[in-house]
């Protein structure tokens, strides 16, 4: 399968704590974004990196990619209620345009 | 929000019904892409359309059919429907060629096939 593999699947943290999520894919990518979902509404874009990229920032984001590993990992510092969520990594592909989403992860941020 | 409507917002079908989605994409988009997702899955790539043409397809079958129009906007069109195709059904655009892929996603139309 291309598509990425998340991990934890499911991801229960205390409001204030760090939530760390990974992503690992199997050939190799252009670039591999993160999204979030709220109770299954549409996509919300939160960050994209790419292959000659190793880390990038956004606020309380961080994502880190190893092209030698597969997979990259997003950090949400200081976790907020709000940030209660499914997160997906996303590899896209040049050739047709295309996102292929991993099954996500579930991230419950308890106040 | 992104700019990207979805209509309806939620459908009830029954098997062997036709349906049809549409989606309105983000000013200065140029392409949209169409993604099934089924409960507790990540999204599927259906098919995406640029300058009116089918530019990428997933692994769907031929009864998942598109459509662009000259403003960009597109429709999803599901022959012979079937019980599986329950889903919520996401439309993104995009602009192709530019700096960033990123993928700017419509509010979903959730349907239902009985």
């Amino acid at each position: 399968s291309q598509q990425g593999e998340e991990d934890p699947q499911a991801l229960s943290i205390q409001e204030g704590e760090n939530a760390t999520m990974n992503c690992s894919y199997k050939t190799s990518i252009n670039n591999l974004q993160w999204y979030r979902q709220n109770s299954g509404r549409g996509l919300v874009h939160l960050i994209l990196i790419r292959s000659n990229e190793r880390e990038k920032h956004s606020g309380r984001l961080r994502v880190t990619l190893d092209t030698s590993k597969k997979s990259s990992s997003l950090l949400i510092t200081a976790s907020r209620a709000a940030d209660t969520a499914s997160y997906f990594c996303a590899i896209f592909y040049n050739q047709g345009g295309k996102l292929i989403f991993g099954q996500g992860t579930e991230l419950s941020v308890k106040p | 929000e992104t700019g990207v409507t979805q209509s309806p917002t939620h459908l009830i079908k029954t098997r062997g019904q036709q349906v049809t989605l549409r989606c309105s994409s983000q000013s200065g988009h140029n392409t949209v892409s169409w993604y099934q997702q089924a409960l507790g899955q990540g999204p599927q790539f259906i098919f995406q359309y640029y300058r009116e043409e089918e530019n990428g397809r997933g692994n769907f079958p031929p009864r998942f059919s598109g459509l662009q129009f000259p403003n960009y906007s597109s429709e999803l069109n599901v022959n012979a429907l079937e019980l599986d195709d329950s889903a919520l059904y996401l439309c993104a655009s995009s602009t192709k060629g530019g700096l960033h892929e990123t993928q700017y996603f419509g509010p979903g139309t959730r349907l239902l096939v009985l």
